[in-house]
């Protein structure tokens, strides 16, 4: 069964503290590795998805890294309006659903 | 806008009663998924529809859940006789190929509230 794990739970920043969030994950024949950020209330926002382990892609603060079994979200310089849930999720096998792990809270304070 | 819409945002229901879902997704978008959000919980896979094909329904977590998309477009969940453990956040997403390994776009989701 496929699963996807990620840590810390919870993390509370600093404006301007880099920090990284990890995605492990469990899949069979891995087809992508999506993150998503997600507002309280609101739907999750597609951010990167990634294909194959060494594979990097940016977007603004945020970068996403792929090896054969994790997945890390480095945050540089975070902005309070970077607090947010942060979710990962893998599409493995024949299978059409996606894994979500149960995500991070990040709390970036003034 | 052109984004994934799903109404109502929020629906109460007394336990027992039967809820409908809606989802309007992408315009173009072939496949289509609903996934069930437990508060705390990433979301969890309840089905997937290929156009008007439901191809896979494994995540329904009993049989008074039933999906259908019948002209490859709007989507409806319905829930019969709701319980408890049905309150959840229901969140549709919709993709443009029909394959995982494109990128899902979720709609705002549904906060079902049972009583």
């Amino acid at each position: 069964e496929d699963q996807v794990t990620q840590s810390p739970e919870a993390l509370r920043l600093q404006e301007g503290e880099s920090s990284s969030l990890n995605c492990s994950y469990t899949v069979s024949g891995l087809r992508g590795l999506f993150w998503y950020r997600q507002d309280p209330g609101k739907g999750p926002e597609f951010l990167f998805t990634l294909y194959s382990a060494g594979e990097e892609k940016e977007k603004e603060r945020l970068k996403a890294t792929l090896t054969k079994k994790e997945s890390f979200l480095h945050i540089t310089a975070p902005k309070p309006e970077d607090s947010a849930t942060y979710l990962c999720a893998a599409a493995g096998g024949s299978n059409y659903k996606l894994t979500f792990g149960k995500g991070t809270l990040l709390t970036v304070n003034p | 806008g052109a984004g994934v819409s799903q109404s109502p945002r929020y629906k109460v229901a007394k336990r027992g009663q039967d809820v409908a879902l809606r989802c309007d997704p992408i315009s173009g978008h072939v496949s289509l998924f609903w996934y069930q959000q437990a508060l705390g919980q990433g979301p969890e896979f309840l089905t997937y529809f290929q156009n008007e094909a439901q191809l896979d329904k494994s995540g329904l977590p009993s049989d008074r859940f039933f999906a259908e998309r019948p002209e490859g477009s709007v989507s409806t969940l319905k829930i019969q006789r709701t319980q408890q453990e049905d309150s959840a956040v229901y969140l549709c997403a919709s993709s443009l190929e029909p394959t995982t390994a494109y990128e899902q776009y979720f709609g705002p989701g549904t906060r079902l509230t049972v009583t």
